[in-house]
């Protein structure tokens, strides 16, 4: 079955304790993004990339950091996590940058940021 | 102001209603326009995509792009409860990145 993996799909935890989360297609797609959705600002890309070690930011890129060491995995990291970025996360993949393709969406993950 | 605007709802219909969700955009580099349902604790998933202006439909469901006015719908014949969920517009330029921007989603409840 295609499909987007996202883990964990809750987390509580602190601020300053670094955490990983991490997105996995078994799609061959190219292309991969992050994003979060909080209530009234819908959702915003955080990174994207369109290929192996390809990245760039996306609108709200600050406190993240993300890594494509294989076409497959495309981790979000927060190195020293905050409040604000209490949200849901949702990873995303194309087969490439092609205008005619939707993203696939995996089904999110809840951090909670104490 | 957002470049896209979508009305949050709650809307709330009998079944079998029409139902018509809207966006509205500010920017007109936007030439890939799609709706995206959103259940419940799931990730969105593709619903209907159409580009540039014009009307597509897929069974109960039919996109309408407007440029002119920079506004689009999605309307839903023969409602159900199961098409209950978050409706999200998006819409993309014509410029590299695949990058969405997404409407803040409208939640629509159809009851029995």
């Amino acid at each position: 079955e295609a499909q987007v993996t996202q883990n964990p799909r809750y987390l509580i935890t602190v601020t300053g304790k670094k955490l990983t989360v991490t997105c996995s297609q078994n799609m061959n797609h190219e292309y991969m993004s992050w994003y979060r959705q909080d209530p009234g600002l819908g959702l915003r890309q955080i990174y994207y990339s369109m290929n192996v070690e390809v990245t760039d930011k996306g609108d709200v890129p600050e406190g993240y950091k993300v890594s494509r060491k294989e076409k497959r995995n495309f981790p979000l990291i927060l190195e020293s996590p905050s409040p604000n970025q209490t949200s849901l996360y949702f990873c995303a993949s194309s087969p490439r940058d092609s205008l005619a393709q939707p993203q696939h969406f995996g089904d999110g993950t809840r951090l909670s940021i104490l | 102001q957002k470049e896209v605007e979508q009305d949050p709802g709650p809307l709330s219909v009998p079944e079998g209603a029409i139902v018509s969700l809207n966006c509205t955009y500010s920017n007109s580099a936007f030439q890939y326009f799609m709706w995206y349902r959103q259940y419940s604790r799931k990730g969105p998933e593709l619903l209907m995509y159409t580009y540039s202006s014009g009307n597509k439909e897929d069974g109960r469901f039919t996109a309408q792009v407007d440029k002119s006015s920079k506004y689009i719908s999605l309307f839903i014949r023969d409602s159900q409860p199961s098409d209950s969920a978050t409706y999200l517009c998006a819409m993309r330029g014509a410029g590299g990145g695949n990058k969405l921007t997404f409407g803040t989603g409208t939640q629509l409840k159809v009851e029995l």
